[in-house]
């Protein structure tokens, strides 16, 4: 089955700077990567997803990359905001997995003024 | 509010209870999923239900025991928990099928075993 892995656990960065995760996955089959943010003491939400036909996608201050080769995927916050601090989760879905999501162990990001 | 709500937020059981958690969902999706969500622990998808079939068991224990009665509704019925089964558990929909469909949480169910 697909098994996804995601770095850092923790991240801390500035109010402004950039903060970037990544995740691998093993599934070659995999072709849709979305990311999802968690606040604290409320649900997942989607924030931006991937097919695997497309590298990149930006949607205002946050981007995700694909690199299919390698098996791995990115998420870029650029200008960080304090509302930006989260747990964040990456996930694959392998073709013919129905709605099957894998998911990432997390990244919990803190944007320090 | 995302239109899927979960019933109760907080539980609190012993080993020897049965309790049952709810799900609704008012979005029209035909999708709908259990996940477990443990401290430092990627979220677990538990079940899958497809127009009220299920198409994922991700091994999960028979103390574990979900019912579809139609789209909008999902339950999670609890048996003889364990200690270790004390973690959120969230609901989830989606339009089903092959799809690239984004699913949408309920705030999840806090549930403590003693």
């Amino acid at each position: 089955g697909e098994n996804v892995e995601q770095h850092p656990s923790t991240l801390s960065v500035q109010e402004g700077d950039s903060a970037v995760i990544k995740c691998t996955y093993s599934d070659s089959a995999s072709n849709y990567f979305p990311w999802y943010k968690q606040e604290l003491g409320k649900r997942p939400q989607l924030i931006i997803d991937i097919r695997s036909n497309v590298g990149e996608k930006k949607d205002q201050r946050i981007a995700v990359t694909l690199n299919k080769t390698a098996k791995h995927f990115s998420l870029h916050i650029t200008e960080t905001q304090p509302e930006d601090s989260a747990v964040y989760f990456c996930a694959a879905r392998a073709t013919g997995g129905g709605n099957k999501l894998t998911f990432g162990t997390g990244t919990q990001l803190k944007v320090e003024l | 509010e995302t239109g899927v709500t979960q019933t109760p937020r907080h539980l609190v059981m012993g080993m020897t209870n049965k309790k049952s958690l709810k799900c609704e969902q008012h979005l029209g999706h035909n999708a709908m999923y259990w996940y477990k969500q443990s401290a430092k622990k990627p979220l677990e998808l538990m079940f899958v239900y497809n127009f009220k079939e299920q198409t994922e068991n991700n091994s999960v224990p028979s103390r574990f025991s979900p019912e579809c009665p139609n789209s909008s509704h999902l339950f999670l019925h609890l048996h003889t928990l364990q200690p270790e089964d004390s973690a959120l558990y969230l609901c989830a929909s989606s339009q089903g099928g092959e799809s690239y469909n984004e699913q949408f949480f309920g705030p999840g169910t806090r549930l403590t075993v003693l």
